[in-house]
Parts: C-alpha cells; structure tokens; sequence
C-alpha cells in the first residue's frame, strides 16, 4: 500500500486479556519497527525485523510480549495477559533504505481496563 | 549507550516568531540525525535528516546542522505558522541503522 497501515487504531481490552496488533508495512520494504509511546513520553524501542527475523529483540518489556513476521510483510505484536501499564499507543514503521528514515504508521492506541 | 536529550515543551509561539528546538545526543560511532513531525491525531513523519557532521537538513522552511563539536542537532525556522503546531521528535540512528533512538518529544502551539 502507499503507507504503513496499522489495525486496529483503537482497542480497549480487559486486564488480563490477550492483544494482538497489526502491521502491513509499505510493499517491498525489508525492515519493521515496533514502537510504543505512553503518555506523555518519548518513543520506547520494542523490536525490529529484517525480512522475517528479529535480531534485536531487546526492547521488549516482558515474556509476554512477542512479535512475529511473515512472508517479509505482515507483522503481529501480541500482548498475553494484559496490565494496565500495557495501555499506550503502539507504532509500526519501516524502512528500505539505509539511511533514509522510517515511515510510520499511525498506530494503535491500547486502553487496558 | 545511545541517547537524544531535547528542550522539554510545550514551547508556545506567536506566528511568524522564530523558532529553535534544542537537541542534543551521545553517541558511539557516527549517527545519522533526525527530526519527525507527528501531527495531531496523525503518525509520525521524517521531516529532515542529516547523515554525517555538518549536513544540514531542510524540509518546509526548517533546518537542522550536524554539529559534531557540539553534538547538537538543534531544529530551526525562520518563521512559524499556524500549521506547525505538532510535536517534533528528534532522534539518532546507530550507524547500521538497525535502531533509532528518539528524544522525548517538544510539543509546539503557534498561535494567530
């Protein structure tokens, strides 16, 4: 597509609830990047592909969080068992080029109740 | 490790003022420098970059210069409009551009 989609763009879940986020980056692109902002706070790296394999997955917070990356396209962030401190608005972006920067999609934002 | 430090906002200006958000780094290697824009209610947009010392980045009137000595990558423009207000990120990349590091964000209102 022309730009990163994301899906859902808002989701209010129970605690204790599993999410699962969506991410179709730009075609062709080989690099996918998760995300998260809380309120009031900067961007928290979470992990990265390239192609369908993570090499950094140092910014995931917890085990219960996971990602995976198919066919070098669609990515899945998935949240077990959702807390409160879960809730912020998550972003995806990707890249083709070294060098020139990501496109963002606008996000999902994340309500945990 | 890695790191961006930028001026924390909102920074609240009238149009047509001058405006400067400060950004500094740390950084091992050589970074490429970065300011996005996210709009509200919109994700976030490259605006300019620059990739090695004393680049400079422009993009709809604003600019940036790779200050190595310094290591400043401070975001300007000449003349702000209605249409700026967003909040601006900056952020470096390491130098194999696996991972970029971003500043907490400034907020930016310009006002008639």
């Amino acid at each position: 597509g022309a730009g990163v989609s994301q899906s859902p763009s808002n989701k209010v879940t129970e605690k204790g609830k599993d999410v699962e986020l969506r991410c179709d980056p730009i075609s062709g692109h080989t690099a996918l990047y998760w995300y998260r902002q809380s309120l009031g706070q900067g961007l928290e790296f979470l992990i990265y592909f390239q192609g369908n394999s993570a090499p950094d997955k140092s910014g995931l917070p917890s085990d219960r969080f996971s990602a995976e990356r198919t066919g070098g396209s669609v990515s899945t962030l998935t949240i077990q068992r959702t807390q409160q401190e879960d809730s912020a608005v998550y972003l995806c972006a990707s890249s083709d080029r070294v060098g020139y920067g990501y496109t963002f999609g606008s996000g999902t934002r994340l309500t945990v109740v | 490790g890695d790191s961006v430090t930028q001026m924390e906002g909102p920074v609240t200006l009238s149009e047509e003022a001058f405006l400067t958000i400060n950004c500094t780094y740390t950084a091992t290697g050589y970074p490429s420098l970065f300011w996005y824009v996210q709009y509200p209610g919109e994700g976030l947009q490259l605006l300019l970059k620059a990739t090695k010392a004393d680049d400079k980045g422009s993009n709809k009137g604003f600019e940036a210069t790779y200050r190595k000595e310094t290591t400043s990558f401070h975001l300007e423009k000449g003349s702000v409009q209605v249409s700026d207000s967003a909040v601006y990120f900056c952020a470096l990349s390491d130098p194999n551009f696996n991972k970029f590091y971003f500043g907490s964000g400034t907020k930016l209102n310009v006002k008639p």
